[in-house]
């Protein structure tokens, strides 16, 4: 089974400055999808950001940016003049073709210091 | 806007009690998730559906069971609640697997 590693349990970064957060996940497969997804204070889970393997240019959404390495496996999300509502659990995620559900990572708990 | 529904933000039960938990969708998506999220875990598998009356274990199904009747509803029931059940629970939906889930607010359930 695909497995998903954060090996940053928690990050702080200043106001207006970049922090990178990073993903390394194990699979055999070579088409495959992921993810990141924010949960702040409210609990709900939202989506950051979508990467599709097969697409080798790096996925872009306005402050969010990722970094895909698929020979490294890693994916690496960078997050742009980072602001206090940046302040959340961030969750990274594989999807398989070949199954229906999504492996998580443990999360990593970002804080924003103004 | 769409959206996925739990039906209870906190819960509290006792230990022996049948507990039901409550999730509808109305995107119309096949796939249908109940995760249970604990600190440092990340997020598991417990069952999902990807139709009517369809389920499949995932990685933790023991103490659970899961009822899907109508597409909109995907229920999760724990037969007889136990105290290592406290957790938050997260319902999500999707469509295709190109794409994300939508999840659903969360339950934070205690068993006392």
């Amino acid at each position: 089974a695909q497995t998903v590693t954060q090996s940053q349990p928690e990050m702080s970064v200043q106001e207006a400055e970049t922090v990178t957060l990073s993903c390394t996940y194990d699979t055999s497969e070579s088409d495959y999808y992921l993810f990141w997804y924010k949960q702040p204070p409210s609990r709900q889970m939202i989506l950051v950001i979508r990467q599709e393997a097969y697409k080798q240019q790096n996925a872009t959404e306005n402050r969010f940016s990722v970094n895909f390495q698929k020979a490294a496996k890693s994916f690496s999300l960078k997050i742009s003049d980072s602001q206090l509502g940046d302040a959340a659990m961030y969750f990274c995620a594989y999807r398989s073709p070949n199954n229906n559900d999504m492996r998580f990572g443990a999360g990593t708990r970002l804080t924003v210091k103004p | 806007d769409v959206k996925v529904t739990q039906s209870s933000r906190y819960l509290v039960k006792r230990t022996g009690e049948k507990v039901f938990l409550e999730c509808v969708q109305d995107m119309d998506h096949e796939n249908m998730f109940w995760y249970r999220q604990d600190p440092g875990l990340g997020l598991r598998l417990i069952y999902f559906s990807y139709d009517v009356k369809m389920k499949e274990k995932g990685d933790i199904p023991e103490g659970y069971s899961v009822s899907r009747e109508k597409k909109e509803r995907f229920s999760l029931i724990l037969e007889s609640a136990s105290t290592n059940q406290t957790s938050m629970y997260l319902c999500a939906s999707s469509s295709t697997v190109k794409y994300g889930y939508t999840f659903g607010s969360g339950t934070r359930l205690t068993v006392v």
